[in-house]
Formats: C-alpha cells, sequence, structure tokens
C-alpha cells in the first residue's frame, strides 16, 4: 500500500547541531508539507512544496530548511537546532490536481528534542 | 487570508452524551475545502471527512454528523452517543484551492475530547 513515512519517529539532539528529518511518500503526490505540533499553537506550517525543485516558506520557517529533489521525498534541515524547536513534526501529502477525495495524508511524526 | 476558530480548547463528557465540536473559518476564496482530523493519544492524525465549499449538505457517518452553514463560516462537528475511544484532539482545517490543485492546510488550535465513561 502507498504510505507516506517519517524517520526518525523520536530524536534528541544537542543545541547547535544540524538535524535533517526524513519524510517519503510512496502516492507520487505533488504537494508535501512540513508542519509543527506545540500545544496550544496546533499545527503550524514551516515549509512546503508543490513540485520538484518548488519549495515555499510557511509562518514559521525562520531555522528551517527543505529541498525537493524528487517527488517522494521533503527531508526538513534545521541548521542550528534551539531548544524552541523542540516539537512534534508532522509530514503531510496531497495529491497535485483537486478530485472528489482529494485530502492531506500525514506521516506519524517525529517527536523532536533539543537538548 | 485563511483563518480557522476553535473556540473550545477543552471539553469533557459521560459516555453516551452527544457532544458538539465547533469550527468557524475565514476565508476570501471562494473555492474552499474544510477539513475534520483526529488526533487519539497515540498521536497520529486520522483523516475524518473533507467537505467542499460549494457543497452545503450535510453528512452523516455512524455516530459522527457534520453541519456546514456557509452563511456562518461553520463546519460543526457532532458525535451522537459519545464512547472512551472518542477521547482524542480534533482539528478543523481549511485549504483554499491554488490553481488546479489542494493548497496548504490551515489548521485550528484543536479541541480536545475526554470521555468518562
Amino acid at each position: 500500500d502507498a504510505e507516506i513515512t517519517q524517520s526518525p519517529r523520536h530524536k534528541i539532539t544537542e543545541t547547535g547541531r544540524q538535524v535533517t528529518l526524513a519524510c517519503h511518500q510512496t502516492w507520487n503526490h505533488n504537494n508535501m508539507f512540513w508542519y509543527r505540533q506545540d500545544l496550544g499553537h496546533g499545527l503550524r506550517l514551516i515549509h512546503y512544496s508543490y513540485g520538484v525543485q518548488d519549495t515555499n516558506k510557511g509562518e514559521v520557517s525562520d531555522g528551517y530548511s527543505v529541498s525537493r529533489s524528487n517527488t517522494e521525498d521533503l527531508p526538513l534541515t534545521l541548521e542550528s537546532a534551539a531548544s524552541s524547536q523542540t516539537s512534534v513534526y508532522f509530514c503531510a501529502s496531497s495529491k497535485g490536481a483537486i478530485h472528489r477525495n482529494t485530502e492531506a495524508f500525514f506521516g506519524q511524526g517525529t517527536r523532536l528534542t533539543v537538548v | 487570508a485563511q483563518k480557522v476558530t476553535q473556540a473550545q480548547t477543552e471539553i469533557s463528557v459521560v459516555e453516551k452524551e452527544d457532544v458538539t465540536l465547533d469550527c468557524v473559518y475565514e476565508t476570501r476564496d471562494t473555492t474552499y475545502y474544510l477539513f475534520w482530523y483526529k488526533q487519539p493519544p497515540s498521536g497520529e492524525l486520522v483523516f475524518l471527512i473533507r467537505r467542499n465549499s460549494f457543497d452545503e449538505q450535510n453528512e452523516i457517518s455512524g455516530r459522527y454528523s457534520w453541519n456546514f452553514q456557509k452563511s456562518t463560516s461553520s463546519f460543526n462537528f457532532t458525535i451522537t452517543a459519545s464512547q472512551v475511544v472518542d477521547s482524542a484532539v480534533y482539528f478543523c482545517a481549511l485549504s483554499a484551492r491554488r490553481g488546479s490543485t489542494l493548497g496548504r492546510l490551515y489548521f485550528g488550535r484543536g479541541t480536545q475530547l475526554t470521555v468518562w465513561p
């Protein structure tokens, strides 16, 4: 079955280190998104992509970067991890074209702790 | 600009009670999509429903029902005869059409529903 997977599921890192969270989907979806979830804030968009070589900033993009070199993957990089980036990160994907059953599919989440 | 408001931060009910989760949205787009997601204690996001802006029919799926009213910009979610397994955080989300594609989702802050036995 097609799916969207995130790795790792849990990570602890030190302040100042570079960290990359992986997101891989097998639906061949054009659209991919990264959100972070924090108590009291719901899910906030970090970066998103509507296709290969396309990347866009969301409302909380500072300190994060993404690249889209193929359809299946959208890795999220924390350039220099900060304690404020301790959060649960969700990757999502959706089809490029709207149809009756269009929805966004979410990965299982990555819990990142910066110490 | 798009915005979703879930005014209820936490709701507690006793099993078998009916409960309604409110969702109010703001958008200037004429074509948009509304979603509800469930996040159980295990943490994953489970898709429940999508509704298009041009389809105001209410929907019922088992114990779940959704009331979409464009006049009040609301998309409320009712669970009938709640069960302990319904305990979760519920998110309402909005997406506008971006050309021929589905744009990013804007989420509300979520409502924590606790159903007591």
